[in-house]
């Protein structure tokens, strides 16, 4: 099993450009979820799933748009990036029900100029 | 306040036990965690408590739980170099998904 794969591993974006961060899980999970991670912030959630065909907003959704046609496959979209989302992104995924573990994957570093 | 709060930095010798502490808010929470991160990686689990339980040992690493207070610890005995890192507290709510604090750096010297 791969796990939570991220790509890019790093990306850097002028502002108002647009762009895919993709993720995928390869372990069969419900839940998946993505998180930004800013200095002395932690980790803050943008968007979340419990299933193909269902999303959510988290606490700091503006910006960013999800969709989950797969259960392998959960991308987060910047439709117009701006500096404050400068940012690392993480993606995560976890069992659902009857877990209590999230898989986290390795990051995508993010620059808007 | 927030739901998570933990300090953002601890420092201690090698050798040395390491406490880290953290509190939160709801006590409806169902699920008690400690992850790590290490730098340039994203998250890991590295022990979890349910709310039933007052304490977790795991090898090096022991978790307490006061309900009353509402407030976790995570110690490591014996703090190797290795375990330099960020430390997250995070809860949730059974299926839910976890809130986190906003980590803990812990640095350790030789």
């Amino acid at each position: 099993n791969a796990g939570v794969t991220q790509t890019p591993k790093f990306q850097v974006l002028k502002t108002g450009q647009s762009m895919t961060l993709q993720c995928a899980q390869d372990m069969n999970h419900e839940y998946m979820s993505w998180y930004r991670q800013d200095p002395g912030m932690g980790l803050r959630l943008i968007h979340y799933s419990v299933g193909a065909g269902i999303t959510d907003q988290g606490e700091v959704p503006n910006g960013y748009n999800v969709s989950r046609s797969t259960t392998e496959d959960f991308p987060l979209r910047l439709l117009s990036a701006a500096p404050s989302q400068t940012s690392v992104y993480f993606c995560a995924s976890s069992w659902g029900q009857s877990s209590y573990e999230q898989y986290f994957g390795p990051g995508t570093r993010l620059t808007v100029t | 306040g927030e739901d998570v709060e933990q300090s953002l930095f601890l420092s201690v010798r090698e050798g040395d036990s390491s406490v880290i502490n953290c509190t939160y808010t709801d006590s409806s929470s169902t699920y008690l965690y400690w992850y790590k991160q290490e730098p340039g990686a994203g998250l890991q689990l590295l022990t979890y408590i349910f709310s039933n339980m007052d304490m977790k040992q795991d090898q090096r690493l022991t978790v307490l739980l006061n309900k009353k207070d509402k407030h976790l610890s995570l110690r490591i005995a014996d703090t190797q170099t290795g375990d330099s890192a960020i430390y997250f507290c995070a809860e949730s709510k059974g299926s839910y998904i976890p809130t986190f604090g906003r980590g803990t750096s812990l640095i350790v010297h030789p």
